[in-house]
């Protein structure tokens, strides 16, 4: 299995910038999570979708950031524009939900995140 | 908002002791997870747990859901154990699992 794939591993861009950063989770997960780590404020959830429809987006700082996951296998996260405080870790995770049944989640498999630098 | 406190912040010890490092949290979950993040940046998932105790190899993960508290504990700790270990709480009903993260604990162990 090849684990949870973000892209790209770094990104340095200038303030003002679009950035999209890329997830492809685990093949047969069906619960996908953004996450966003600061020395300030930890690890922090920005968004997560259930069967590709966002269930939660109550994380995402402000308008400029957005999230799309158009299929089972694919998401993206975009910032426009960008801002020297977006710089951050963005973890993407993905885990298999049991529909129907509180208690069957299953632990997230994180990606080795996108080390992000906004100048 | 579920708040989740972890202690200590940071340990150091001695390769071979014993570790334990705390986590509480406020409200009800539908689960616990314990989470490892290599100096390198890599987040691991070591447990998730709703009651009772979870083994694997070295590792050790108890909750106790009345007291909404939960420990980590490490036997035989060994350098390659140096993380950060965050605990994360979930909940979400049917439609997903929210997490909620502790500040996390920097370990360190010596040779």
């Amino acid at each position: 299995d090849a684990g949870v794939i973000q892209s790209p591993r770094h990104e340095v861009t200038e303030m003002g910038q679009e950035v999209t950063l890329r997830c492809k989770p685990i093949s047969g997960h069906n619960s996908l999570f953004w996450y966003r780590q600061t020395m300030m404020r930890g690890l922090e959830l920005l968004i997560y979708f259930n069967n590709n429809v966002p269930i939660d987006d109550s994380g995402m700082p402000e308008d400029r950031f957005s999230a799309k996951m158009p299929n089972a296998s694919f998401s993206t996260l975009k910032i426009q524009p960008s801002e020297p405080r977006d710089s951050a870790v963005y973890f993407c995770a993905s885990s298999l939900f049991g529909t129907g049944a509180p208690n069957s989640n299953q632990p997230q498999h994180f990606g080795d995140g996108t080390r992000l630098s906004i100048l | 908002k579920n708040e989740v406190e972890q202690s200590p912040q940071n340990l150091t010890a001695q390769e071979g002791e014993f570790i334990t490092i705390n986590c509480s949290y406020s409200v009800g979950i539908s689960a616990l997870h314990w989470l490892q993040q290599h100096p390198g940046g890599g987040i691991v998932s070591l447990f998730m747990l709703s009651s009772g105790k979870k083994k694997h190899g070295r590792l050790i993960a108890t909750i106790n859901i009345q007291e909404k508290h939960s420990s980590l504990h490490i036997t035989a700790s060994h350098p390659r154990d140096s993380a950060v270990y965050i605990c994360a709480v979930g909940w979400g009903g049917t439609s997903g699992s929210r997490l909620t993260f502790g500040e996390g604990t920097q370990l360190t162990v010596n040779p």
